[in-house]
């Protein structure tokens, strides 16, 4: 079974600072692993996601993850934080893009001003 | 811009009574998924659906949640009797027939509180 893990559950950081939320999976095949926000009394929105191909792959908002295979790691950066960031952030695997997807604990990022 | 709806947006019930929750998916949409996500964690699968046949229902208390996608088209998620261990958001989401690309469409959710 495909699972996610996620640190720090809630994450602080200054308007204009980096953004780094971490993502760890486990799986048995080859992973599609994904990214997930949720504004506040709103639905999911796909931030962005890993197929295959180029493991480094852009998303919205300037968002942006590595696939590290060695490390099984998926973390989300974004060079500059903005107010607008603040929301609450799921990392997300499946297996083989079954679309079964198993979603981690989440990080509820806050942006100082 | 195509949305995926559902209702109630909120429910508050006692406990033991039953309650229902209604999903229309985003037109053309053959997969349905029910996802519960309890607060401080993330959304877990409860039901897939392909059209109106169920594919996973692995994670479904089937004791007293049941679902259904009658015309494969819009889906209800009932919950009889409901208790507290219950309070959650349900929610429902969508993706396209032969695109396994992981790209699920959300609803706003439905925050249900069993007292």
């Amino acid at each position: 079974a495909q699972s996610v893990t996620q640190l720090g559950s809630h994450v602080s950081v200054s308007e204009g600072a980096l953004v780094l939320l971490r993502c760890n999976y486990s799986s048995s095949v080859p992973p599609y692993l994904f990214w997930y926000v949720q504004y506040p009394n709103q639905g999911l929105q796909l931030l962005l996601k890993y197929t295959t191909g180029a493991t480094l792959v852009k998303g919205i908002n300037g968002f942006e993850a590595e696939f590290k295979k060695s490390e099984t790691s998926f973390h989300l950066t974004k060079p500059s934080a903005h107010m607008s960031d603040a929301a609450e952030y799921f990392c997300a695997v499946s297996a083989d893009g079954n679309n079964r997807l198993a979603f981690g604990k989440g990080n509820q990022v806050v942006v100082i001003p | 811009e195509a949305e995926v709806a559902q209702s109630p947006r909120y429910k508050i019930t006692e406990k033991s009574q039953a309650v229902a929750f209604w999903c229309d998916p985003i037109s053309g949409h053959a997969t349905l998924y029910w996802y519960r996500q309890i607060l401080g964690q993330g959304p877990e699968l409860l039901v897939q659906f392909q059209d109106e046949s169920v594919v996973d229902d692995s994670q479904l208390p089937k004791d007293r949640f049941s679902a259904e996608r009658l015309k494969g088209v819009d889906s209800t998620l009932k919950i009889q009797p409901a208790e507290l261990g219950d309070s959650a958001m349900y929610l429902c989401a969508s993706s396209s027939r032969g695109k396994n690309t992981g790209e699920l469409f959300f609803g706003e959710g439905s925050r249900l509180t069993v007292l």
